[in-house]
């Protein structure tokens, strides 16, 4: 089984500042066939189910802010949010859907410092 | 816009049977385009895949429960469900129900949810 690990747990950052979730997979999620990492970011909000918002490691879902932006390969993927708006405030997964059985990391509280 | 709405008991008796069900709407459970799934999510804590179904009705589950789990399609009325039996306190979680595009590259993460239904096990 693929182990998801983030870091860190929590995460507190100022209005209008860069904010940066790291997440690392036990093994590769990297498919040679297709060269595409299987591999996603959701957004959860209190009392709200997470939402899809970065796919293939780089891509955003459609309608999310571009100041979401996700990169890595491999085993190690990064979530950046350039500009932190006060709506951005959730705890964040990174998901693999490499191989089942499909994993998530443990989740990063991002809070307003 | 695929979505998705689950059903079923809020309080499961140790060692009985949880049942839950998904209505589709927006999609259809007979598409093979799309995957449906089950996660869950226990208070305060992270989530867990529970398995899929697939519109031919091939599964996957996760090993960590398979021996008691049980997914099922009713196309005609556009539902998916699970089925775990002798549950116990570590089963209480939000169950969500989820959709997954399948694609030219296999299958796709969870693009669509349902908003979760608490289940607590507990006499």
């Amino acid at each position: 089984d693929i182990v998801m690990t983030q870091s860190p747990d929590s995460l507190a950052v100022s209005l209008g500042e860069r904010a940066t979730i790291n997440c690392k997979s036990s093994q590769s999620v990297l498919y040679n066939s297709n060269n595409q990492n299987y591999f996603a970011w959701y957004q959860q909000k209190p009392g709200q189910p997470p939402k899809l918002i970065v796919y293939w490691a780089s891509i955003r879902e459609s309608g999310v802010p571009d100041r979401f932006s996700g990169s890595g390969s491999g085993t190690d993927f990064t979530l950046t949010i350039s500009s932190l708006q006060a709506e951005d405030v959730a705890v964040y997964y990174c998901q693999q859907y490499y191989s089942t059985p499909y994993s998530f990391g443990q989740g990063t509280n991002l809070e307003i410092k | 816009q695929v979505q998705l709405q689950e059903s079923g008991p809020g309080l499961v008796n140790p060692s009985e049977t949880l049942s839950l069900t998904c209505t589709v709407s927006g999609g259809s459970v007979n598409s093979g385009t799309s995957y449906w799934s089950w996660i869950r999510q226990p208070p305060g804590k992270g989530l867990e895949w529970i398995g899929y179904i697939y519109y031919s009705g091939t599964t996957n589950y996760n090993p960590s429960l398979k021996s008691r789990l049980t997914m099922s399609l009713d196309t005609s009325r556009n539902q998916f469900s699970l089925r775990l039996t002798s549950v116990t306190a570590a089963d209480t979680a939000v169950y969500y129900c989820a959709r997954g595009e399948v694609g030219d590259s296999g299958y796709h993460p969870f693009d669509f949810w349902g908003q979760g239904t608490l289940v607590t096990v507990s006499s």
